[in-house]
């Protein structure tokens, strides 16, 4: 119950094109959706998150789509770069939990955006 | 502003020789801090994780440890490395926001 299952493992699309990664969760306690981007060789770091009070968080061209109903939810990478090639987390965690703040990552996408 | 530090970045060593990372957190207070592992190609495994000064959680079993001596600093040891021990460890720090920090990580290879 404590997994986010990420999906796909990796993905290539063409410069321009969308880009979309899906996560989905069981723990209907988790409150918090993070999306960490990793660069090979650097730590991950903060893309963008969304709560479940919203549908929808759009930061430039990355978009989270959230469905409470269905525990899911997708990153949209609109016009994708080359510069956007990396691995992306999906992550979860229980804000109630007491004092941690333990993120529960899905297992990654290798995405690779080509010109 | 808040930076994290970890050293080394990259480490040989081989099987049975002792292990000390060490990580460090600046321009923040009582951070929560963790220490991951992750395989090439890999997920993001939670090795062991912090709320304050000497108190110390493991979330996996194995030959390593960590220790919290000051509160801004965070680090993973082992007696005796194993093979399986190889990977990319990275820490991070939160601080109660969900919202966690990672460190550039350090590439340990043992052979």
């Amino acid at each position: 119950q404590q997994q986010v299952k990420q999906s796909p493992q990796s993905l290539i699309v063409q410069k321009g094109g969308i880009s979309i990664i899906n996560c989905a969760y069981e723990n209907t306690a988790f409150d918090y959706f993070p999306w960490y981007q990793q660069f090979p060789g650097k730590g991950p770091a903060l893309l963008i998150a969304i709560r479940p009070d919203v549908s929808e968080k759009k930061e430039g061209r990355f978009t989270i789509s959230f469905n409470k109903s269905a525990k899911q939810f997708s990153l949209h990478i609109m016009d994708s770069q080359p510069g956007d090639s990396a691995t992306y987390f999906c992550a979860a965690s229980d804000g109630r939990s007491y004092n941690t703040d333990k993120l529960i990552f899905g297992t990654g996408t290798r995405l690779q955006v080509f010109p | 502003s808040q930076t994290i530090h970890q050293w080394p970045a990259t480490l040989v060593q081989p099987v049975g020789s002792p292990l000390s990372l060490e990580c460090t957190v600046e321009g923040t207070s009582n951070p929560n801090l963790y220490w991951y592992r992750q395989a090439a190609g890999r997920g993001l495994q939670l090795l062991f994780y912090s709320v304050g000064i000497g108190q110390i959680s493991s979330e996996v079993p194995q030959n390593l440890s960590a220790s919290r001596p000051q509160d801004r600093q965070f680090i993973l040891s082992s007696k005796k490395l194993l093979l399986s021990d190889s990977g990319f460890y990275l820490c991070a720090w939160s601080v109660s926001a969900d919202t966690q920090y990672f460190g550039p990580g350090t590439r340990l290879t043992v052979l």
